[in-house]
């Protein structure tokens, strides 16, 4: 079975400007979760969808969005980037989202200058 | 608010000795305990507890939970040069926290 994949895996932008990354969860998984990693703040939660539904949102401005498509592939899109966006971010699928056993993509590097 | 505290923040350790790695949790709303290996790239999952005082086990590897006392255990067994990376304990609840990771380092 394909892993979870993410386009593009980098990314240079500038302050402004907005971006928008892409996912597609392992195949029968319904649940696609988003995460922004940094070094100085970890893994931090920005939502979650399942059945093209946003389930749980973290605390993320609301320049941060996303959506789920019929075929559960999610896309993740960022506005008026900030340097501080400069970050990796994940994206993790599992079947149903209840157990919280998720499997991580290998990360879009979005860096902003 | 939902809090994961980690411990050791960074380990040193030589092939073949065994090492434990400690999260303990304030959370509400508690569904999973999760840990995930990353090394230079995305975390790769490695055990769900959801019970308190059952041991998962993978080979060297073995974690356990205590509910009552809200931690987990990560035991490395043997380890190998192999095992050096980031040990992250997350929670499942409302949402997913993660806590900061233990970064192993083992030399040989």
């Amino acid at each position: 079975k394909a892993g979870v994949t993410q386009t593009p895996r980098y990314l240079i932008k500038t302050r402004g400007q907005q971006v928008t990354l892409s996912c597609s969860p392992i195949s029968g998984h319904r649940s696609v979760s988003w995460y922004q990693q940094t070094p100085g703040q970890g893994l931090q939660f920005l939502f979650e969808y399942f059945s093209e539904t946003q389930r749980n949102k973290g605390n993320f401005p609301g320049r941060f969005s996303g959506r789920q498509f019929s075929n559960s592939r999610s896309e993740m899109n960022v506005s008026t980037l900030e340097l501080g966006d400069s970050a990796l971010y994940l994206c993790a699928s599992s079947l149903e989202g209840k157990s919280g056993e998720q499997y991580f993509g290998p990360g879009t590097r979005l860096t902003v200058t | 608010e939902d809090k994961v505290v980690q411990s050791p923040l960074s380990l040193v350790v030589h092939e073949g000795d065994t090492v434990t790695l400690n999260c303990s949790y304030e959370v509400t709303n508690f569904r999973s305990l999760l840990w995930y290996k990353q090394e230079k790239k995305a975390p790769t999952f490695l055990f769900m507890l959801t019970s308190s005082g059952i041991e998962k086990k993978s080979g060297r590897l073995s974690s356990i939970l205590d509910k009552k006392e809200l931690f987990s255990i990560l035991n490395i067994t043997a380890t190998q040069t192999g095992d050096s990376a980031i040990y992250l304990c997350a929670f499942y609840g409302q949402n997913f926290v993660f806590g900061p990771g233990t970064r192993l380092s083992v030399l040989p």
